[in-house]
């Protein structure tokens, strides 16, 4: 079974420092990984995901993710926040093989300080 | 259409009081989820549209609780007898293949 474990439920910085959320999943296979972003009132856009290619990911907005089969994580970063950072992040998984259910972490609520 | 629709963008019901939420998906997307977003809450999997097969109702959390898509294309989301508990945020998404999941922007439903 997959789980996706997510860090610290809310994250404040401060504009210009570096942005780390954490991920942690479990699998017995290689999954399929993905970082979402929800801003207040809308949906969820896809910031960057990783599908067995390069384990460096590199998305939208500034932020990267590194896969860690070792570490069985997926943490996401960005160098400097912005004040349109301030958003609630999901780390999501997908088994592969026959399970296509994309299962979300808690989310991560990101604060920016000026 | 360009993105993931979904109608009403906001539902106010009476406890006890059947409610249909729609999602039309991107055009060739064969993959078609709905999620459920409570308050102080992550996203909780409903149920999972694929192409022509039976679909995924694993995460359906009672009954009243109903989906059906037609001709592959738009879905639909139906609670029976709402209860307020079922006030939340319905999220839809679809995707043609593993990696590129388009969210609609949700329904929010009040059950009062």
């Amino acid at each position: 079974a997959q789980s996706v474990t997510q860090l610290g439920s809310h994250v404040s910085v401060s504009e210009g420092a570096l942005v780390l959320l954490r991920c942690n999943y479990s699998s017995s296979v290689p999954p399929y990984l993905f970082w979402y972003v929800q801003y207040p009132n809308q949906g969820l856009q896809l910031l960057l995901k990783y599908t067995s290619a390069a384990t460096l990911v590199k998305g939208i907005n500034g932020f990267e993710a590194e896969f860690k089969k070792s570490e069985t994580s997926f943490h996401l970063t960005k160098p400097s926040a912005h004040m349109s950072d301030a958003a609630e992040y999901f780390c999501a998984v997908i088994p592969g093989g026959n399970d296509y259910k994309l299962s979300f972490g808690a989310g991560t609520t990101v604060t920016v300080r000026a | 259409g360009a993105g993931v629709s979904q109608s009403p963008s906001n539902k106010v019901t009476e406890k006890g009081k059947d409610v249909e939420l729609r999602c039309d998906p991107i055009s060739g997307h064969t993959a078609l989820y709905w999620y459920r977003q409570s308050l102080g809450q992550g996203l909780e999997f409903l149920i999972y549209f694929q192409g022509n097969s039976a679909p995924d109702k694993s995460g359906l959390p009672s009954d009243r609780f109903s989906a059906e898509r037609t001709g592959g294309s738009v879905s639909t989301l139906t609670i029976q007898r709402t209860q307020q508990e079922d006030s939340a945020v319905y999220l839809c998404a679809s995707t043609r293949d593993l990696y590129g999941y388009t969210f609609g922007s949700g329904t929010r439903l009040t059950v009062v």
